[in-house]
């Protein structure tokens, strides 16, 4: 079975521009959350997609958004990028159930630079 | 609100020798899950084990192993003789159960360094 996927891996952009990062989760799996991860703040939740619509949501500015889509692919947005948007960002699926062995599996990432 | 404390920063250890990262969390919650992440230098989260609360029971999987104590809201991971591969950033992860077992807080991470 394939893992996670996330594209593109790295990504350089300037302050101000847009981004937009997508990920394709485990086949089946229809929960998709997305993680911030920088050396200062650590590993932090920004939002989980289920069925198409947003679930949960973390405590990031209105600039960090999200979709999923009908095949459970799930792309993530941040507008008007900072300096500390500069960071790597992980997105994780799992079947989204609520069942006590659902487990979050992690795809590798895409490492966003700011400039 | 929950919170996952691992007090290592950093750990280093020579070969063979045996490895414990300490994790203690807090949470309101009766029902939540516990994880254990590795990320190795390419990033990628690697999923080690899941203890659910209402099972205390420990766990070994070859080299590792694992202790749950709800009384001192501990989740400890050992690394019987370690080995260079072992090196790694390694995450301790809470998360609630239901609908909300999306969203997990995660530890700080515990760099482990095993030199030859």
């Amino acid at each position: 079975k394939a893992g996670v996927t996330q594209t593109p891996r790295y990504l350089i952009k300037t302050r101000g521009q847009q981004v937009t990062l997508s990920c394709s989760p485990i086949s089946g799996h229809r929960s998709v959350s997305w993680y911030q991860q920088t050396p200062g703040q650590g590993l932090q939740f920004l939002f989980e997609y289920f069925s198409e619509t947003q679930r949960n949501k973390g405590n990031f500015p209105g600039r960090f958004s999200g979709r999923q889509f009908s095949n459970s692919r799930s792309e993530m947005n941040v507008s008007t990028l900072e300096l500390g948007d500069s960071a790597l960002y992980l997105c994780a699926s799992s079947l989204g159930l609520a069942l006590s062995t659902d487990t979050q599996y992690f795809g590798p990432g895409t490492r966003l630079t700011v400039l | 609100a929950q919170k996952v404390t691992q007090a290592q920063t950093e750990i280093s250890v020579v070969e063979k020798e045996d490895v414990t990262l300490d994790c203690v969390y807090e949470t309101r919650d009766t029902t939540y899950y516990l994880f254990w992440y590795k990320q190795p230098p390419s990033g990628e989260l690697v999923f080690l084990i899941r203890r659910n609360s209402f099972d205390e029971q420990n766990e070994i999987s070859g080299r590792y192993s694992w202790n749950f104590q709800k009384s001192t809201s501990s989740f400890n991971f050992t690394i019987t003789a370690s080995q260079v591969v072992d090196s790694a950033v390694y995450f301790c992860a809470l998360s609630e159960a239901g609908t909300n077992a999306g969203k997990s807080t995660f530890g700080d991470g515990t760099t482990l360094t095993v030199k030859p």
